[in-house]
């Protein structure tokens, strides 16, 4: 079964609002990361927080982490219709090789 | 830099036929891997080599699936016989160095099994 679970699995909102789109695992990580898909292509890597971390920002994206909860969340600030996509959290364990185990995915629709 | 590239782009095929798939990794990146996405769900992953050694294959079904990366360069993935539900996006990613690091991936190939 897949390690990460994706809340919602679909998220319709306006250009200009804020999306939240969380993510929970189930054992221990080295590492998490979030990767969009748009439709028919590739995954696009967009954000990697480790363990020890609690918060990263990397423009208009902000993650969290918490690992006594095990979940993460993915805030995309002031949306576009360009962020219209399939989000996925991935997690990395220890002693794995480095292999992403991906969750099932929120679908974004961002409507202008 | 030249991205992770893939061929083909599409392949429809009948079942009990077989098909491959190529990939080639972005220069310098030792770590190789392969995925199956099925439509609605997350990339699994099927295939990882370090270089031109296998590092884990537990979730390839060998009976049907055959991966190979034999200069350490590019891989072929190959599906003899297919079976419907092998359709799916197949997608190949790259990684220079340590589990930190990001895997690039390409664009995939995407097979329809009739």
């Amino acid at each position: 079964s897949q390690q990460g679970e994706e809340d919602p699995q679909a998220l319709s909102i306006q250009e200009g609002e804020n999306a939240t789109m969380n993510c929970s695992y189930k054992t221990s990580i080295n590492n998490l990361q979030w990767y969009r898909q748009n439709s028919g292509r590739g995954l696009v890597h967009l954000i990697l927080i480790r363990s020890n971390e609690r918060e990263k920002h990397s423009g208009r994206l902000r993650v969290t982490l918490d690992t006594s909860k095990k979940s993460s969340s993915l805030l995309i600030t002031a949306s576009r219709a360009a962020d219209t996509a399939s989000y996925f959290c991935a997690t990395v364990l220890y002693n794995q090789g480095g292999k992403l185990i991906f969750g099932q995915g929120t679908e974004l629709s961002v409507k202008p | 830099e030249a991205g992770v590239a893939q061929s083909p782009r599409y392949k429809i095929i009948e079942k009990r036929q077989s098909v491959a798939f190529w990939c080639n990794p972005i220069s310098g990146h030792a770590t190789l891997y392969w995925y199956q996405q099925i439509l609605g769900q997350g990339p699994k992953l099927l295939i990882q080599f370090q270089n031109n050694g296998v590092v884990d294959d537990s979730q390839l079904p060998k009976d049907r699936f055959s991966a190979e990366r034999l200069k350490g360069v590019d891989s072929t993935l190959k599906i003899q016989p297919a079976k419907l539900e092998d359709s799916a996006v197949y997608l190949c990613a790259s990684r220079r160095g340590g589990a930190q690091e990001t895997q690039y991936f390409g664009p995939g190939t995407r097979l329809l099994v009739l």
